[in-house]
């Protein structure tokens, strides 16, 4: 069955940087892209970006643009999520979420259809 | 806060009906398809219904939703304690390039 496997809790201190694996496994993981999601305390759910597991593009949301970095390695099919430059207001649960529909672009209809586990990333001096 | 508007809170007893709703704009669910995602405590986000109003397989036909213009609900049917969770909407937004959320509601069967 699909799976997707984060790696564990990280705490670290403002300004530096975390890095979020996403291991796959039960599908061909090059068919599918993977989104990013997090959750901060008491807050709803916000997208931070998607990127294509074929191609290595990357779609980044607005708010995040310019400290994330999103990438992929085919050889163990494991996705990748760098935020950088770390605030208080990023502590939060970083959630990978699978593309419902193999494609390679990024498509506005296609839900997440597969979620990690989640990883709560706490950023406190 | 959230693009898009969830009330926080709704509740149900067992057995009855209960609606969410989830309010949007132009450039979110009123121009692209609506998506609803469950989370029960513990757990990760699920995907409950997609494309405005279809379910994935293992969902139950008590779970059902639509989209009016700027608006879409979610309603469940039947209402059971494991029902009891977070549900969040979502849509594509063409003003942001990005997939944004509702703040989500906690559904409380009492």
């Amino acid at each position: 069955q699909v799976q997707l496997v984060q790696s564990g809790a990280e705490v670290k201190k403002p300004g530096a940087s975390v890095k979020v694996s996403c291991k796959a496994s039960g599908y061909t993981f090059t068919s599918y892209g993977i989104n990013w999601v997090r959750q901060a305390p008491g807050q709803g759910l916000e997208w931070m970006g998607w990127i294509s597991t074929y191609t290595g593009r990357t779609n980044y949301a607005r708010n995040v643009q310019g400290r994330v970095t999103m990438t992929t390695d085919t050889s163990t099919g494991a996705a990748y999520m760098e935020l950088r430059s770390l605030r208080s207001d990023d502590t939060a649960v970083y959630y990978c979420a699978r593309d419902q529909v193999a494609t390679t672009v990024m498509r506005a209809d296609n839900a997440f259809d597969a979620w990690g586990q989640g990883t709560l990333v706490t950023v406190s001096s | 806060q959230s693009v898009l508007s969830q009330p926080p809170s709704a509740s149900g007893t067992p057995g009855q009906r209960v609606t969410m709703s989830c309010s949007g704009s132009t450039s979110n669910i009123g121009s692209n398809y609506g998506y609803w995602y469950q989370r029960l405590p513990g757990t990760a986000p699920k995907l409950l219904i997609f494309r405005n109003s279809q379910r994935p397989s293992g969902v139950p036909d008590r779970v059902s939703a639509s989209k009016s213009g700027t608006s879409a609900s979610l309603a469940i049917s039947g209402l059971r304690s494991e029902d009891e969770g977070d549900y969040y909407c979502a849509s594509w937004d063409d003003s942001l390039s990005g997939w944004v959320f509702g703040g989500g509601t906690k559904l409380t069967v009492l």
